[in-house]
């Protein structure tokens, strides 16, 4: 397709255990970046890639997330030893370099549920 | 330290007449401003923009209004639709455009 795809839709895990979250942008994005949405919350922002490289990861709450783009497309977001505070739904999005107008375009999301 | 604020979480209007959506921000070095629709279970999607150096933009129906003295924006609808029921964001990047902040929320429903 076109847009940006996220997958999984949906992910159940039991804490302690390691997920990945995958996402691969519209085709000549050279922006990424991670969003988390909390119930009842704004999108919070985790990380931001301009190609291959991480030009800000100050949103990542700890050293058990990261992420990488190593190819310049697709990114996997990576959660070690999960705990039940990292249950939201983890956005994608993409936007053409430094886009004067500021549009994001979001992908459907990956629910993580941590038991 | 929340810098972009939504502080009505909910909003009911009859169809056909006026939404109005508003939207604070701390941080004066803010100089453009979207707004998102998101649908359940769906990623947000752009709506509308403005640049600080103005302080109306008007896209069909939607309409927003910037006041930089105030640190405030609001989102126009009108006539409201059914289909207009949705979450609405508003955020703003920073500078850098590295990060996008965006505030809480304001969930629209427009009743027929």
């Amino acid at each position: 397709g076109a847009g940006v795809s996220q997958t999984p839709s949906n992910k159940v895990t039991e804490k302690g255990k390691y997920v990945e979250l995958r996402c691969d942008p519209i085709s000549g994005h050279t922006a990424l970046y991670w969003y988390r949405q909390s119930l009842g919350q704004g999108p919070e922002f985790l990380i931001y890639f301009q190609g291959t490289g991480a030009a800000d990861d100050s949103g990542l709450p700890n050293d058990r997330f990261f992420a990488v783009r190593p190819e310049g497309s697709v990114s996997t977001l990576k959660i070690q030893r999960t705990e039940r505070g990292d249950s939201a739904v983890y956005l994608c999005a993409s936007s053409p370099t430094h886009s004067n107008t500021g549009e994001l375009f979001f992908g459907e999301g990956s629910r993580l549920t941590v038991l | 330290d929340q810098q972009v604020k939504q502080n009505s979480p909910s909003l009911s209007v009859q169809e056909g007449r006026i939404s109005i959506l508003n939207c604070d921000y701390t941080n004066s070095m803010f100089d453009y401003f979207l707004w998102y629709k998101k649908y359940p279970a769906e990623g947000p999607t752009f709506l509308i923009s403005i640049s600080s150096i103005k302080d109306k933009n008007e896209d069909g129906r939607f309409t927003v209004f910037l006041n930089k003295s105030a640190k405030h924006l609001s989102l126009h609808i009108v006539p409201s639709q059914p289909g207009d029921s949705a979450v609405y964001f508003c955020a703003a990047p920073s500078s850098a455009r590295n990060q996008f902040y965006f505030g809480t929320g304001t969930s629209l429903t427009v009743i027929p």
